[in-house]
């Protein structure tokens, strides 16, 4: 049971340049999400997706998408990097299921992306 | 408007002493969830405890308690006995609703804790 996993670790890209960050997870969680974290700050959400194929903007969605084919995987793309989405990039995983503990969410190891 | 506030950046502490982590947060939800994470330098977010709006108790995971206040919107996090494993980055975060059954993780800003030898 690897949780959830991201690929790449780290990235450059040029200005303009574009990118799809990975995100799998094997809990069978319905509920996937995007977050991104500048430096020293807490972390604000991109996108999320309820389901396969359902997905929705968060706090920061602009100049990201987003699909959901599978439950297990939930990509983000970047298109045209811009400086200001240099960033350190987490996806997390919830079961979504009624009670409480269950809405907890399970972070993969973060994509540091940086845009020069 | 801030939804999650931790009003300390930085806390000192020496090892085996308690420490208590700050956290006030807003919202009109009557079901909501707090959450505590921690950062350690390396960079992944570690869950540590959840309190629910509707728990009478405070919750407690080992050396972690929550110091729920409902009526004042606080949910502290309590530390006992420090460790030099302790010091990194720690996050409340709020559960909130966003759209039916969907929710989302509001984070505050974060405290940067140090333990001393």
């Amino acid at each position: 049971n690897a949780g959830v996993t991201q690929t790449p670790k780290f990235r450059i890209l040029k200005i303009g340049q574009s990118m799809t960050l990975q995100c799998t997870q094997d809990m069978n969680h319905n509920y996937m999400y995007w977050y991104r974290q500048d430096p020293g700050m807490g972390l604000k959400l991109i996108y999320y997706s309820v389901g396969a194929g359902i997905t929705d903007k968060g706090e920061v969605p602009n100049g990201y998408n987003v699909s959901r084919s599978t439950t297990e995987d939930f990509p983000l793309r970047l298109e045209l990097a811009a400086p200001s989405q240099t960033s350190v990039y987490f996806c997390a995983s919830s079961s979504g299921l009624a009670g409480t503990v269950s809405y907890e969410q399970y972070f993969g190891p973060g994509t540091r992306l940086t845009v020069t | 408007a801030q939804k999650i506030t931790q009003t300390q950046p930085g806390m000192f502490v020496q090892e085996k002493e308690a420490v208590t982590l700050d956290c006030t947060y807003d919202t009109s939800d009557q079901s909501y969830g707090l959450f505590w994470y921690k950062q350690p330098s390396s960079g992944e977010m570690i869950f540590l405890i959840y309190q629910g709006s509707y728990d009478e108790q405070n919750a407690t995971e080992g050396r972690y308690s929550l110091n729920f206040q409902k009526a004042r919107k606080s949910a502290n996090l309590v530390i006992s006995a420090s460790q030099l494993g302790d010091s990194a980055m720690y996050f409340c975060a709020m559960r909130e609703r966003v759209s039916g059954s969907a929710r989302q993780l509001t984070f505050g800003s974060g405290t940067q804790l140090t333990v001393l030898p």
